[in-house]
């Protein structure tokens, strides 16, 4: 089962920042926040991730609370091509390790 | 795109049959991951292959199978196909030891 809580949809303007939440009260101390999104049909892309710092990169930033219990994606912009659903994933970086994922949280940008 | 192909894009078989599903890994990576996406689903996890050998596997019977080859392709095979194999099957690459995995756009197959 998947250790992380997202709320199934979330609705947001064209051009307005997007915040998505993600709940993962039971995470391990060397466990990762991982990002990814899934555009209807095509394969789950890969956004970001994180450990205990929040990050930044070309396509968003993640907040991780303080005790690592919660984070937060965020689209700084949103565009109609941002509509997605947007997976958060808890993973041990080790072999073997997969990535196990819930239903997600299905964003739509509205124009 | 991630550069990780699979072919093909659709199939269409029917219960009792057996099919195989092909994967390309992006350049240099020796892992591939396949998953199971059922529609309104996440995926969920078939097994790993690491340098040609099965290094774990989710909660999917025997008749799920699968190869890697030298050059790090993979195979997927499923045998006595059931309706509910009906899914989306996803292929991912990745360096054992790096962050992420790269899919592919996947395979759509269809079991009537």
């Amino acid at each position: 089962d998947a250790k992380t809580t997202q709320p199934p949809s979330m609705d947001c303007a064209e051009g307005r920042a997007a915040n998505l939440p993600c709940n993962h009260s039971t995470i391990s101390g060397n466990e990762y926040v991982y990002w990814y999104r899934q555009i209807h049909s095509q394969g789950p892309q890969y956004i970001i991730h994180g450990l205990k710092n929040n990050e930044t990169n070309e396509m968003a930033s993640l907040i991780i609370t303080e005790d690592r219990k919660s984070s937060t994606l965020i689209l700084p912009h949103a565009t109609l091509r941002d509509t997605a659903v947007y997976y958060c994933i808890v993973r041990v970086l080790n072999y073997g390790q997969n990535f196990v994922f819930g239903p997600g949280t299905r964003l739509s940008v509205l124009p | 795109e991630t550069g990780v192909t699979q072919s093909p894009t659709h199939l269409i078989k029917t219960r009792g049959q057996q099919v195989t599903l092909r994967c390309s890994s992006q350049s240099g990576h020796n892992t591939v991951s396949w998953y199971q996406q059922a529609l309104g689903q996440g995926p969920q996890f078939i097994f790993q292959y690491y340098r040609e050998e099965e290094n774990g596997r989710g909660n999917f019977p025997p008749r799920f199978s699968g190869l890697q080859f030298p050059n790090y392709s993979s195979e997927l095979n499923v045998n006595a196909l059931e309706l509910d194999d009906s899914a989306l099957y996803l292929c991912a690459s990745s360096l054992v030891r790096d962050n992420e995995q790269f899919f592919g756009p996947g395979t759509r197959l269809t079991v009537l």
